[in-house]
C-alpha cells in the first residue's frame, strides 16, 4: 500500500524551530517529486514547498522563502521540512503529499500539527 | 501566482441529486493541469481529478471533471451520503501551485 507518514509537530514559541519529517512507503521514493502543504485551522489548503526525485531542485512559496528548508534522504524514503523563525502564522497542519508528473498529488499524509504560541 | 476562485462557497443539495462546482482561474492553467480534491473533517485531502478531467484511480464515475484554460468543473452525477465534504481545486502547472478556496458541499 502507497502510504506516507508525518511526524515531528508539536507546541513551539515565536522565533522557534522544528523539523518535520514525512517517511513514505509501498513506492520507489526516489522517483518522485515530494510537496509539503499546509492547513491553518478552520481554513483552505497552502502549498509550502516543493523538491524534485533526486533533491537538486527546490522550491517555496513566498510566504516561506527564507525560514523553511526542505530537503529529502532517498536512502531512508523520508522527506523532511526544517522550519526556522516560526510565527504564530504558521499554525497548521502539515501534510506531505507525492507528486506524479502531470497527474496531481496522490497520497497525502494524515498531517501532523504545529502550533506556533508562546 | 495563478489565482483560483471557487463557486459557490456552499452548496446545499440532497443526497440523489446533481452538485455542479466551478472553478475560475486568473490565467491560463498550463497543460490543463487542474486537480479537485476532496476533504472531510479530520482527514486528509482525497485526490479526485487530474488533468482536469481524468479520474484518480478507485474514484466513482459519478465523479467527472471538464473544461479548460481558465474554467473548470467538476460534476457529480447522484450525491451519496459519503459525497458530502469540502471540495478544492489546484493548479500544479505553475509555481507557486494554488488551491481554490474550497466548496463545502452540506446536505440540504
Amino acid at each position: 500500500e502507497v502510504q506516507l507518514l508525518e511526524s515531528g509537530g508539536g507546541l513551539v514559541q515565536p522565533g522557534g524551530s522544528l523539523r518535520l519529517s514525512c517517511v513514505a512507503s509501498g513506492f520507489t521514493f526516489s522517483n518522485y517529486a515530494m510537496n509539503w502543504v499546509r492547513q491553518a485551522p478552520g481554513k483552505g489548503l497552502e502549498w509550502v514547498s516543493g523538491i524534485s526525485d533526486g533533491g537538486d531542485i527546490t522550491d517555496y512559496a513566498d510566504s516561506v522563502k527564507g525560514r523553511f528548508t526542505i530537503s529529502r534522504d532517498n536512502s531512508k524514503n523520508t522527506l523532511y521540512l526544517q522550519m526556522n523563525s516560526l510565527r504564530a502564522e504558521d499554525t497548521a497542519v502539515y501534510y506531505c503529499a507525492r507528486g506524479i508528473y502531470g497527474s496531481g498529488w496522490f497520497p497525502w499524509g494524515q498531517g501532523t500539527l504545529v502550533t506556533v504560541s508562546s | 501566482e495563478i489565482v483560483l476562485t471557487q463557486s459557490p462557497g456552499t452548496l446545499s443539495l440532497s443526497p440523489g441529486e446533481r452538485a455542479t462546482l466551478s472553478c475560475r482561474a486568473s490565467q491560463s492553467v498550463s497543460s490543463n493541469y487542474l486537480a479537485w480534491y476532496q476533504q472531510k473533517p479530520g482527514q486528509a485531502p482525497r485526490l479526485l481529478i487530474y488533468g482536469a478531467s481524468s479520474r484518480a484511480t478507485g474514484i466513482p464515475d459519478r465523479f467527472s471533471g471538464s473544461g479548460s484554460g481558465t474554467d473548470f468543473t467538476l460534476t457529480i452525477s447522484r450525491l451519496e451520503p459519503e459525497d458530502f465534504a469540502v471540495y478544492y481545486c489546484q493548479q500544479y502547472g505553475t509555481s507557486p501551485y494554488t488551491f481554490g478556496q474550497g466548496t463545502n458541499l452540506e446536505i440540504k
